[in-house]
């Protein structure tokens, strides 16, 4: 069971979009639509931005967005504003009970 | 509204059992409602999932981990535990212990974290 791959550090503009991408295998992400998204800013915990690849908890924004193709999941941040600056972990269930996260990406709002 | 609260050392010594309580206040951990979980996080590093508790029975764990690690409950207390034996200073990190509902493959409520730090 490996982690799921992200990129160390994305980065945009206020007004941009930003699109965070999640690699994983065919155990995990290209079998499952179980993909979640958290954002977690410095000295908290972890907050559910995205569920089952592309829903959204009541209270999240409609500016960020999940999608899915084969092994990769993406999250998509539109119109960024600076409190979206934060870290970025996705999630995965990989069968048999067993779940796995991705390394997290740095989001800097320029 | 549910509320989660780890607990226990904050150092212990490499070669010993890591031991954290989590206490939850405004739900209960009995019943087959929920899973409880167990994540931690290295510093400045990425999430990764210690293992789950069912039913306050069934468990299931990190391949990584398994050999190392005990999950379990206590219902008159309504807390859950994690044990973690002979740590490195590869296993200090923050421990949050979590919830999500079955059926369901993501947390939507987390404890603060607490950190703990492997060094003698």
């Amino acid at each position: 069971q490996s982690a799921l791959t992200q990129p160390r550090s994305v980065s945009g503009s206020p007004g941009q979009s930003v699109t965070i991408p999640c690699t994983g295998t065919s155990s995990d992400i290209g079998t499952y639509n179980y993909v979640s998204w958290y954002q977690q800013h410095p000295g908290e915990a972890p907050k559910l931005m995205v569920f089952d690849v592309t829903k959204r908890p009541s209270g999240v924004p409609g500016r960020f967005s999940g999608s899915k193709s084969g092994n990769t999941a993406s999250l998509t941040i539109s119109g960024l504003q600076a409190e979206d600056e934060a870290d970025y972990y996705c999630q995965s269930y990989a069968g048999n009970y067993m779940w796995v996260f991705g390394g997290g990406t740095k989001l800097t709002v320029l | 509204q549910l509320q989660l609260q780890e607990s226990g050392p904050g150092l212990v010594k490499p070669s010993e059992t890591l031991s954290l309580t989590c206490t939850v206040s405004g739900g209960s951990i009995s019943g087959d409602d929920y899973y409880w979980v167990w994540i931690r996080q290295p510093p400045g590093q990425g999430l990764e999932w210690i293992g789950s508790l069912y039913h306050t029975r069934s468990t299931y764990y990190n391949p990584s981990l398994e050999s190392r690690v005990t999950i379990s409950a206590d219902t008159s207390a309504n807390q859950f535990s994690l044990t973690l034996d002979s740590v490195t200073a590869a296993d200090t990190a923050i421990y949050y212990c979590a919830r999500h509902v079955n059926g369901k493959y993501y947390v939507n409520y987390w404890g603060q974290g607490t950190l703990v730090t492997v060094s003698s």
